[in-house]
Order: C-alpha cells, then structure tokens, then sequence
C-alpha cells in the first residue's frame, strides 16, 4: 500500500517569491512515480511534474522543480517567481508502474500581490 | 480536443434516484480510471480499465456502483439508489498502459454530483 502525507493544509506566498509544498510518502514497491497536480476552484486536476523513483536528476518544468530525497521519502514541490494564478489546491501523489495514483490531503496555496 | 471529456459537469439529483456519468479518455490512451473527491480530500481511486477489461475497484465502490467500458474507448460510470453521501466530483483519468509513460496520466474536469 502506498500513503502520501503534506502536512501543510495551507500556505501564503508574496508574489514573485518561491515556495515550497511539502510532500512525503510511504511504499513498499521499490519502482514508483510521485505526481504534483494542481487543483483551482474550477475543480480540473492539472498535471505540474513527474519524478519516477529512478530518476537520477530532479524533476523540472519551467517554474516548478521536485526535490526529491529518496532516503527521506520526501518529494518537495518548489515554485520560483509565485504568480497571482498559482492560487489553488496541490496535491502530491504516487503510483507504482503506472497504476492508480494514491493523494495526498493537499495544500491550499495563496499568493499575495 | 485532445484532452479527456466529462459529461455532464454538474448533476443535482434526489436521493433514491440513478445517474450516469460518461467518461471520454484521450484517444490513444488505453487505461481509464475514475476517482472520487470529496470537498476538501484528495480523489480517492475508485476502479480501472485497461482496455475494456476492468482490472481494479476500490472497497470504495459498492454494489451501488457500476462501471463500464464496453469498446475500450468511452466509460459509464452509474450510482443506483443515490444517497446524500455519494455527493462528490467524480473525477475520470487516462494514461498509456505503460509505467514508462505515466506523463499521459492526464484528468478530465469532473462531474460534480451534488444529492439532495
């Protein structure tokens, strides 16, 4: 079985300043993918970056980078320059070899102009 | 359209009644899941299609439950009896049947039940 944690139900940011969501996670399967997805009010998940277990480099996509720390189990969102737009709800999850995603609780970010 | 279609985006029913929502992946994608959310929760994986085979469900789905896939493109999923507590986005997702192409794991928008 696999468990996500984020202990951060909400956070503020300043605008154009970077933040990071905190994500952790238990399994057993030694192959696995984390996830973050985004989630404003219109209710869509949108997909923001993929770290498989394997990958030897941190995940990156243009503002968003993972840190990933296998030993810890941790896989930390990081958004540089936060925009008035990156107010939603993030959820981190997991899956092994490309099976159903297990979330986490998530995190309501807010950015402040 | 490339992405994944729900339909509809909003349901009020009353309780006791049946609905159906539908589901359409990305064309190429030949995996097909549904998941439920609940205000303020994570989704929660409910079942899965590889193809029009179903390969999983959740102890989260019970006997009200049904979902169907039945020429490996579109799905239904349908809640018989609706109770208050079924009330939640119904969330469908779809990916390439592949663990190096987990990128193509891609959500629709959600159908949003709401039991009255």
């Amino acid at each position: 079985a696999q468990k996500i944690t984020q202990t951060q139900p909400g956070m503020f940011v300043q605008e154009k300043e970077a933040v990071t969501l905190d994500c952790t996670y238990d399994t057993s399967d030694p192959s696995y993918g984390l996830f973050w997805y985004k989630q404003p009010s219109s209710g869509e998940m949108i997909f923001l970056i993929y770290q498989g277990s394997y990958d030897q480099q941190n995940a990156t996509e243009g503002r968003y980078s993972l840190n990933f720390q296998k030993a810890r189990k941790s896989a930390n969102l990081v958004i540089s320059a936060s925009q008035l737009g990156d107010s939603a709800m993030y959820f981190c999850a997991i899956t092994p070899a490309g099976n159903m995603l297990t979330f986490g609780g998530g995190t309501r970010l807010m950015v402040k102009p | 359209d490339t992405g994944v279609s729900q339909d509809p985006r909003h349901k009020i029913t009353k309780r006791g009644q049946n609905v159906t929502f539908r589901c359409d992946p990305i064309s190429e994608h030949n995996r097909l899941y549904w998941y439920r959310q609940t205000l303020g929760q994570g989704p929660e994986f409910l079942t899965y299609f590889q193809n029009e085979a179903q390969l999983e469900k959740s102890r989260l789905l019970s006997d009200r439950f049904s979902a169907e896939r039945p020429k490996g493109s579109f799905s239904t999923l349908e809640i018989q009896r609706t109770e208050q507590g079924d009330s939640a986005m119904y969330l469908c997702a779809s990916s390439l049947g592949d663990s190096r192409h987990l990128y193509g794991y891609t959500f629709g928008s959600g159908t949003r039940l709401t039991v009255v």
